[in-house]
């Protein structure tokens, strides 16, 4: 099975931190995706990558970068953390011949 | 662009009883659709997804989604709920461009409540 490993399952950090998020895939998958969840939200794209060095914005880049120096790591930077990042990041990759998404169990960020 | 929609905020069913959480989308193209289900605590799990052929599918644990075209519908079934259902569950579109994948678009999900 696709194994999407996140590094942090909680993580707090202060307001104006630097923040990093880890996301790792164990299936030679191009394609590899940022999320984050909210209540009553559900999950919303923050940014995505079609293979390594590659990135696209997805719908709520505002605040994020990423960064895909290897095909099986994709990171997502907070440069600045603020309040209204608190939320819960889900990392994902797809495999292009089943189409099939793989999600990770998520990181909890809370910004204080 | 696309966008799901899932009426639904929550729903209550009683243990034993059949299910029907509905999911609307709107993609310009045929639509690769799925449906995953997030237990409290814990990370999406993929029920079952359509992307063309029988547009009756089977997913896992029992539940099964109909694709309707003409309905821009894509509605997951169960004929009958256990406790162990209770969860929140996400409908999704995926959508493409020359590039590849560009994600999935997810509906704001809908709260399953199990009543004994």
């Amino acid at each position: 099975d696709v194994k999407v490993t996140q590094s942090s399952r909680y993580l707090v950090k202060r307001t104006g931190e630097k923040v990093f998020l880890e996301c790792v895939q164990d299936m030679d998958h191009e394609n590899m995706f940022w999320y984050r969840q909210d209540p009553g939200l559900g999950l919303r794209l923050i940014y995505f990558s079609y293979d390594v060095k590659m990135k696209e914005k997805g719908d709520i880049p505002e605040g994020y970068s990423v960064s895909r120096e290897k095909k099986e790591r994709f990171s997502l930077i907070l440069e600045s953390a603020s309040t209204n990042q608190t939320s819960m990041y889900l990392c994902a990759s797809r495999d292009s011949t089943s189409n099939g998404y793989t999600f990770g169990s998520g990181t909890r960020l809370t910004v204080v | 662009a696309q966008s799901v929609t899932q009426p639904d905020i929550h729903i209550t069913v009683s243990e034993g009883a059949s299910l029907e959480l509905r999911c609307n989308y709107s993609y310009g193209a045929t639509p690769y659709l799925f449906w995953y289900v997030q237990s409290p605590g814990q990370g999406l799990q993929l029920l079952l997804k359509y992307f063309s052929g029988d547009t009756l599918v089977q997913g896992i644990k029992g539940f099964e989604a109909e694709f309707k075209r003409s309905q821009s519908s894509f509605n997951l079934r169960k004929p009958s709920v256990h406790w162990s259902d209770a969860a929140e569950y996400f409908c999704a579109v995926g959508s493409y461009s020359g590039g590849g994948a560009d994600g999935l678009t997810f509906g704001k999900g809908t709260h399953l409540i199990i009543q004994p």
